[in-house]
């Protein structure tokens, strides 16, 4: 079936500090890959997203690339902030359910002052 | 407020008792989606409707949930003789249309508890 398996948390870093996030998938077709966040209190929220191999999605800094050949879609920040301390899940899409979304478990993320 | 709505943001409830969860999807929105996020878990789908049919309840656990959308917009998720195990927060969402392309809007959920 189709999954998503993501880096587990919680990741705890200094503002300014370099953020990944791993996140690899396993489909039986081709997926829309989706990094979704949550913020205290909030809804999740679309991060960004890429639908198809070497795409690159970028939002508020971050950035993830659509890579194929490895089946991975990680999340990066050069210089995470701490209002970027949130829950970040990865996700995708596929095939003739393409409304149904697949999460990853999610990782924890704080950055302190 | 232009967002997808919940109501309750919390309900707790006695092992046995019934609830009803409702959902305001964005105006416009055709398309609304129900998730159940378990604690340390990412959501997993459960119900999705297309105007006033369920097009897909396949994510369903049982026969004790069931959801409507009477009139193509606020959908209510009814859970009977609730268990322990459906403890969880329950997540609605809506977009556009239904296509691989429409981003699907979050509600802030509903945190369900039961005693």
């Amino acid at each position: 079936g189709n999954s998503v398996t993501q880096m587990e948390g919680p990741v705890t870093l200094s503002e300014e500090a370099f953020l990944t996030i791993n996140c690899t998938y396993t489909a039986t077709g081709y997926p829309s890959l989706f990094w979704y966040v949550q913020y205290p209190g909030e809804g999740l929220q679309l991060l960004l997203k890429a639908t198809k191999a070497d795409d690159k999605g970028s939002n508020k800094g971050f950035e993830a690339t659509y890579r194929k050949e490895t089946t991975s879609f990680h999340l990066e920040k050069g210089s995470v902030q701490v209002s970027d301390s949130a829950v970040y899940f990865c996700a995708l899409k596929i095939g003739s359910n393409d409304y149904k979304l697949s999460f990853g478990a999610g990782t924890t993320v704080t950055v302190r002052a | 407020g232009a967002g997808v709505s919940q109501t309750p943001s919390n309900k707790v409830t006695e092992k046995g008792k019934y609830v009803e969860l409702r959902c305001d999807p964005i105006s416009g929105h055709t398309a609304l989606y129900w998730y159940r996020q378990s604690l340390g878990q990412g959501p997993e789908f459960l119900i999705y409707f297309q105007g006033t049919g369920a097009a897909d309840d396949s994510g369903l656990p049982n026969d004790r949930f069931f959801a409507v959308r009477p009139e193509g917009s606020v959908s209510t998720l009814k859970i009977q003789r609730t268990e322990r195990g459906d403890s969880a927060v329950y997540l609605c969402a809506s977009s556009l249309g239904a296509t691989g392309r429409e981003t699907q809007y979050f509600g802030p959920g509903t945190r369900l508890l039961v005693l």
